[in-house]
């Protein structure tokens, strides 16, 4: 399937480091969406990269795309402790209409 | 700000029994799914709403489970009878557009059940 596969499994950081999340797929998409999903709550999407851009910003937010690698990132900046949380990417693959999510990268900001 | 709907929050059943869950999309999203989510892994889709026609549900485990958008709105989930490996979040999530360039999905608060 298209799951995306994310590494590391869990980080921990201190607060005001940068955090960098790993994303990995097999086929060719169409699009890359990163999610967040705090502990027993439902997951907010957080930014979207279409196949032909190669990198992509929202405020601490800084998001890589390498089609040639099937490879994204997700780099955090100056983390807060309101950051930890699962982060999930979601590749969707060039036929179709359905996201298959991995197990996410699970990230503790410590004060 | 609208929001993805779901209701009840939290369920415990006995093994056996049938359990339903609620979804209410964003006014006007054109595309509903289901998820289930086992602890520490992440969302499986179940079935995929286009209006009130599933265009997939090839994940959903049918001996059990039955999904419906009679209206094309509000959804329902069904699992009948609950098994123990049934213990799960399940998600709801709505896009608005229909083609796949921009289909952000925004998600419900889940629907925790517990089958004892």
């Amino acid at each position: 399937s298209q799951q995306g596969e994310e590494d590391p499994q869990a980080l921990s950081i201190q607060e005001g480091e940068n955090a960098t999340m790993n994303c990995s797929y097999k086929t060719s998409i169409n699009n890359l969406q990163w999610y967040r999903q705090n502990s027993g709550r439902g997951l907010v999407h957080l930014i979207l990269i279409r196949s032909n851009e190669r990198e992509k910003h929202s405020g601490r937010l800084r998001v890589t795309l390498d089609t040639s690698k099937k490879s994204s990132s997700l780099l955090i900046t100056a983390s807060r402790a309101a950051d930890t949380a699962s982060y999930f990417c979601a590749p969707l693959q060039d036929t179709g209409n359905q996201f298959y999510f991995g197990t996410g990268t699970s990230l503790t900001v410590i004060p | 700000e609208a929001e993805v709907a779901q209701s009840p929050r939290y369920k415990i059943t006995e093994k056996s029994q049938a359990v339903a869950f609620w979804c209410d999309p964003i006014s006007g999203h054109a595309t509903l799914y289901w998820y289930r989510q086992i602890l520490g892994q992440g969302p499986e889709l179940l079935v995929q709403f286009q209006d009130e026609s599933v265009v997939d549900d090839s994940q959903l485990p049918k001996d059990r489970f039955s999904a419906e958008r009679l209206k094309g709105v509000d959804s329902t989930l069904k699992i009948q009878p609950a098994e123990l490996g049934d213990s799960a979040m399940y998600l709801c999530a709505s896009s608005l557009r229909r083609d796949r360039l921009s289909n952000e999905q925004y998600f419900g608060p889940g629907t925790r059940l517990t089958v004892t």
